[in-house]
């Protein structure tokens, strides 16, 4: 069956502009997660949804960032007025909640602010 | 909180050549453990994993046991081919979030 999917797989943005970054995961997951991949920072957890609510946001870094998920499907990461330092491969990952289920992750989108 | 210290590196080999990369843990619970691989291009894949201690973990030639009592999950591959090629991150899973390991690159030269 299809994997998580991201979109888009790239983007460039001007700083100061706002950018969505959307995550498909796979069907019948109700777990999602939100990661970041940087250089120096590693990988990140940002943020975790149980079917559309978020019980754990703790690892977003600041207030220009902001996630939903809706349907216990689609999540939409957005970042307003993006800085330099939000330059990142975002990954999302899904899995079936409960018991020792693996996270599957997606391919990523990679955020370039200039 | 939970987190993860694994070798840097960057890490680089001859084919069949043994290949180890080190990995300890700080969590207050009993966490499962887990090495990714990122090969270049591609997406983040489990390489394998261990839920409690003593148990090892393996896939495609690789392996790591749980070892509690020096808090440890270091990978192993006795030789590795170019095609391992990769960035690996340990990880730990303590609920429902995983936290990483700063990821080593690992070459592997013809």
């Amino acid at each position: 069956g299809a994997g998580v999917s991201q979109s888009p797989s790239n983007k460039v943005t001007e700083k100061g502009k706002d950018v969505e970054l959307r995550c498909d995961p796979i069907s019948g997951h109700t777990a999602l997660y939100w990661y970041r991949q940087s250089l120096g920072q590693g990988l990140e957890f940002l943020i975790y949804f149980q079917g559309n609510s978020a019980p754990d946001k703790s690892g977003l870094p600041s207030d220009r960032f902001s996630a939903e998920r809706t349907g216990g499907s689609v999540s939409t990461l957005t970042i307003q007025r993006t800085q330099q330092e939000d330059s990142a491969v975002y990954l999302c990952a899904s899995r079936i909640a409960g018991g020792r289920s693996e996270q599957y992750f997606g391919p990523g989108t990679r955020l370039t602010v200039t | 909180g939970d987190s993860v210290t694994q070798m840097e590196g960057p890490v680089t080999l001859s084919e069949e050549a043994f290949l180890t990369i080190n990995c300890t843990y700080t969590a207050t619970g009993y966490p499962s453990l887990f090495w990714y691989v990122q090969y270049p291009g591609e997406g983040l894949q489990l390489l394998l994993k261990a839920t409690k201690a003593d148990d090892k973990g393996s896939n495609k030639g690789f392996e790591a046991t749980y070892r509690k009592e020096t808090t440890s999950f270091h990978l192993e591959k006795g030789s590795v081919q170019v095609s391992d090629s990769a960035v690996y991150f340990c990880a730990l899973r303590d609920d429902y979030k995983l936290s990483f390991g700063a990821g080593t690159t690992v070459t592997v030269r013809a």
